[in-house]
């Protein structure tokens, strides 16, 4: 069974430009959540998918988007980056079936 | 507003012993807890769940308690080791897709 997957690991960007960043959900699940990890802070929720729609906001601007594909695997995607959204973004799936939220090992965007 | 609160930012145990970390919540509406553990460089990892509807509930070495007057949780982990060094997150939901983290206890296990 293959967990959840992201990718880069690491990413240095300049303010104003625009990323993306990607997430392999673990087999069998539909579901996917991203979240916003700043120094010292517990993950934020910024979104989370289920069947290609978005499924659930957190307090996030409009420039944080994402998108779902058949596969289940997903995107964030951040326009006009700002210093601060310098953080870990990670990934979580789930079924289903269950409550509990498995997490990728998550990207850690700096922004410059 | 922080609906999630783990007030103690570190702890530290010796090997053997009990650890006990604390969680406090303000939402009511919240209907299962779970806490995770982070290890650096890696995502947090689920470690033991709880419904509103119990007020324990045991996996191994881990217990978690949840009083719902007080709004507070705990988790206990008997006996500590060292390999349980790591940053401890609590959560709380009120549905299927939404957790609230707090911040974190770093716990560290001594030999």
């Amino acid at each position: 069974e293959t967990g959840v997957t992201q990718s880069p690991t690491h990413l240095i960007k300049t303010r104003g430009q625009q990323v993306t960043l990607r997430c392999s959900s673990q087999s069998g699940h539909n579901t996917v959540s991203w979240y916003q990890q700043a120094l010292g802070q517990g993950p934020q929720f910024i979104f989370q998918y289920y069947r290609e729609e978005e499924n659930g906001r957190g307090n996030f601007p409009p420039r944080f988007s994402g998108l779902q594909f058949p596969n289940y695997s997903s995107e964030l995607n951040v326009n006009a980056l700002e210093l601060d959204d310098s953080a870990l973004y990670l990934c979580a799936s789930t079924s289903t079936q269950g409550d509990e939220q498995f997490f990728g090992p998550g990207t850690r965007l700096t922004v410059l | 507003d922080q609906q999630v609160k783990q007030n103690s930012p570190s702890l530290s145990v010796q090997e053997g012993r009990i650890s006990i970390l604390n969680c406090d919540y303000t939402n009511s509406m919240f209907d299962y807890f779970l806490w995770y553990k982070k290890y650096p460089a890696e995502g947090p990892t689920f470690l033991i769940s709880i419904s509103s509807i119990k007020d324990k509930n045991e996996d191994g070495r881990f217990t978690v308690f949840l009083n719902k007057s007080a709004k507070h949780l705990s988790l206990h982990i008997v006996p500590s080791q060292p390999g349980d060094s790591a940053v401890y997150f609590c959560a709380g939901t009120s549905g299927t897709y939404k957790y609230i983290f707090g911040t974190g206890t770093r716990l560290k296990v001594l030999a």
